[in-house]
């Protein structure tokens, strides 16, 4: 069964900072990945997904992730965070014909001024 | 339209009421999902809908209802709830190609049981 860690609970950055939010999977074949991002009261917004071929992926908000198949890993990236990215941050996984996602714990960022 | 919406936005019950979720979506999706999800913590999945037939059901309690009346609609029959059961609810849905695995979620409805 898959399964994705989200080592961080909770990050603080200053606004303008750059960040990085660590997920690994574990799953036997090349997986699809997914970082979702939630602000408070709100539904999941999906920032980014790979499938498959380039292994750095862009998303929206200025957001990027890497695949490293070596390191069963998808970390997610920002060069300069602003304030409205405080949120709730989901890694997710599913695999072919599943249709589940299974979500890691999250990862709560906070920004300060 | 790439959208999920989601009525009410909040509801409050008392455990002896009976309500519903709706659900909507006009992407063609054909499989819709609900979600229950706690403060601080993950959507936990409770039910699929395939082609409008219920294909996963997560060991949820009777007291929660799913329905999916057509291609774009679900909902979520609620009776005799628990206090425990408050949470957001969460929808979505995801087409059924083979190479498209996102699912698209709405904005939550905001359930308090009294």
């Amino acid at each position: 069964a898959q399964s994705v860690t989200q080592p961080d609970i909770h990050i603080t950055v200053s606004e303008g900072a750059s960040l990085e939010l660590r997920c690994n999977y574990s799953y036997g074949a090349t997986p699809y990945l997914f970082w979702y991002v939630q602000s408070p009261g709100q539904g999941l917004q999906l920032l980014l997904k790979y499938f498959s071929g380039d292994t750095l992926v862009q998303g929206i908000k200025g957001f990027e992730a890497e695949f490293k198949r070596s390191q069963s890993s998808f970390n997610l990236r920002k060069p300069s965070v602003h304030w409205s990215d405080a949120a709730e941050y989901f890694c997710a996984v599913s695999s072919p014909n599943d249709y589940k996602l299974s979500f890691g714990a999250g990862t709560t960022v906070t920004v300060r001024a | 339209d790439t959208e999920v919406t989601q009525t009410p936005k909040h509801l409050v019950m008392g455990m002896t009421n009976k309500k519903s979720l709706k659900c909507e979506q006009h992407m063609g999706h054909r499989a819709m999902y609900w979600y229950k999800q706690k403060a601080k913590k993950p959507p936990e999945l409770m039910f699929v809908y395939s082609y409008e037939k219920l294909s996963i059901n997560e060991s949820v309690p009777s007291r929660f209802s799913p329905e999916c009346p057509n291609s774009s609609l679900l909902n979520l029959h609620l009776h005799a709830l628990q206090p425990e059961d408050s949470a957001l609810y969460l929808c979505a849905s995801r087409r059924q190609d083979a190479w498209d695995y996102e699912q698209y979620f709405g904005p939550g409805t905001r359930l308090t049981v009294t």
